[in-house]
């Protein structure tokens, strides 16, 4: 999966409690990316990040939270106040300034299961 | 923002035999189209991708067709074969965003 590891693979939690999923990349680049995957849909962008210590809302960013304080680490922490939080999680990096081109690269994903 | 379709949601295709995907999207300054290609469980993984300045692009058994003026772009995979059975993932990009299709289940079958 390109030098992006997410752990852990599989994560259960209880309704109400706060949860954060491990994103870390070797590829030396900037920007870094959160995505939510759910059963027939395409992936939905939560937060992105192009530099240490900025980052975005994406499309989707009600209930989840991240940070960026170092290049190598973007986690994201899933709140109590994301309604529907079970999913599949997938973080990517891009080289920024990439000419056009926003070749992004997925790590293996952590399955987050709320009940 | 960018809106991008796909279709079909579900592909099965004799081994042998090529398939074809097609995706729509709406924002003209969209300018970079990548298709990915996931697998049970796992993350997808880049698999080609084209620039708005080239109409064509191959690569072995896949080739990636882009009409501008149309707004669609298309996948397209050769001589299939069982592992080529997975999930496809269309998108679309103008800046670091990546807008994806809702994505095409492809079965081979034996």
């Amino acid at each position: 999966d390109g030098g992006i590891t997410q752990s852990p693979k599989y994560l259960f939690r209880k309704e109400g409690q706060n949860v954060t999923l491990s994103c870390e990349q070797n590829l030396n680049h900037d920007a870094m990316y959160w995505y939510r995957q759910d059963p027939g849909q395409g992936l939905r962008l939560i937060y992105y990040s192009q530099i240490v210590n900025d980052f975005q809302k994406g499309d989707i960013a009600e209930g989840y939270s991240v940070s960026r304080e170092k290049k190598e680490s973007f986690p994201l922490t899933v709140t109590s106040a994301q309604k529907n939080p079970t999913a599949f999680y997938l973080c990517a990096s891009s080289r920024v300034g990439a000419g056009g081109r926003n070749e992004q690269y997925f790590g293996p994903g952590t399955r987050l299961t709320v009940t | 923002g960018e809106n991008v379709e796909q279709h079909p949601s579900t592909l099965s295709v004799q081994e042998g035999d090529s398939a074809v995907i097609k995706c729509t999207y709406s924002d003209s300054a969209s300018n970079y189209f990548p298709w990915y290609k996931q697998e049970l469980g796992k993350g997808p993984q880049l698999i080609i991708d084209i620039r708005s300045n080239v109409g064509e692009k191959k690569d072995q058994r896949i080739a990636v067709t882009l009409n501008k003026t149309a707004k669609h772009f298309s996948l397209h995979i050769t001589e299939t074969q069982p592992e080529d059975s997975a999930v496809y993932f269309c998108a679309a990009s103008s800046d670091y965003k990546l807008s994806f299709g809702a994505g095409t289940t492809v079965t081979v079958r034996a």
